[in-house]
């Protein structure tokens, strides 16, 4: 079936690098798409998103790039902190449906 | 923290209990979600309620019944469950449904089934 899943389970980075976490989406009519985190013990948290008529959009410390030809989403995290450690998760939209399909998440843990 | 919240925010329950969750959301939103989140799966949306009318049912065994009195509050209520069920229940709500607006979820109850 289609679905979004995400290419590494695990993300180990140094502080002060820049953290790549990618997905695979398979449904072509998905134009939505949410980056959200996770920490231990709390709920998903929205960090950005973006719409298919865009391929990358930036927000503080993030940007999400999407690239359509291929189905894939990132998040880069600049200049990756201690708290950015945590389960980040992508989610898609189907054009016309209202939920969302989330990713099974990507674990992210940032050394000092 | 967030303006969703939860109670019991962890439940251990056996199999012949009855038990409910709880959410609550002070964002003054008209859409409300129950979802599971298991270990090493994605999040999966059981149930979605849009100005108090259940939307959506996501072939839901009948042991979780939701309720939903007004839009600030939602229920989840949890009888005879088996020990597959024990998960993390979150609960998230979104300005509407049915058009692309953020979920903001809450903490979420831990539940274990024994």
């Amino acid at each position: 079936g289609e679905s979004v899943g995400l290419h590494l389970p695990t993300l180990s980075v140094q502080e002060g690098d820049n953290s790549i976490i990618n997905c695979a989406y398979s449904n072509s009519a998905s134009d939505y798409f949410i980056w959200y985190k996770q920490e231990s013990g709390k709920g998903p948290q929205f960090i950005i998103d973006i719409r298919s008529n865009m391929d990358k959009r930036q927000g503080q410390r993030v940007t999400v790039l999407l690239n359509k030809t291929v189905k894939h989403l990132s998040l880069q995290i600049a200049a990756t902190q201690p708290g950015d450690s945590a389960v980040y998760f992508c989610a898609e939209n189907i054009s016309g449906y209202s939920t969302l399909t989330f990713g099974k998440g990507t674990m992210l843990l940032v050394s000092p | 923290e967030t303006g969703v919240t939860q109670t019991p925010r962890h439940l251990v329950m056996g199999m012949t209990n009855k038990k409910s969750l709880k959410c609550e959301q002070h964002l003054g939103h008209n859409a409300m979600y129950w979802y599971k989140q298991s270990a090493k799966k994605p999040l999966e949306l059981m149930f979605v309620y849009s100005l108090e009318e259940r939307v959506e049912n996501n072939s839901v065994p009948s042991r979780f019944s939701p309720e939903c009195p007004n839009s600030s509050h939602l229920f989840l209520h949890l009888h005879t469950l088996q020990p597959e069920d024990s998960a993390l229940y979150l609960c998230a709500s979104s300005q509407e449904w049915g058009r692309r607006s953020e979920q903001y979820f809450g903490p979420g109850t831990r539940l274990t089934v024994t």
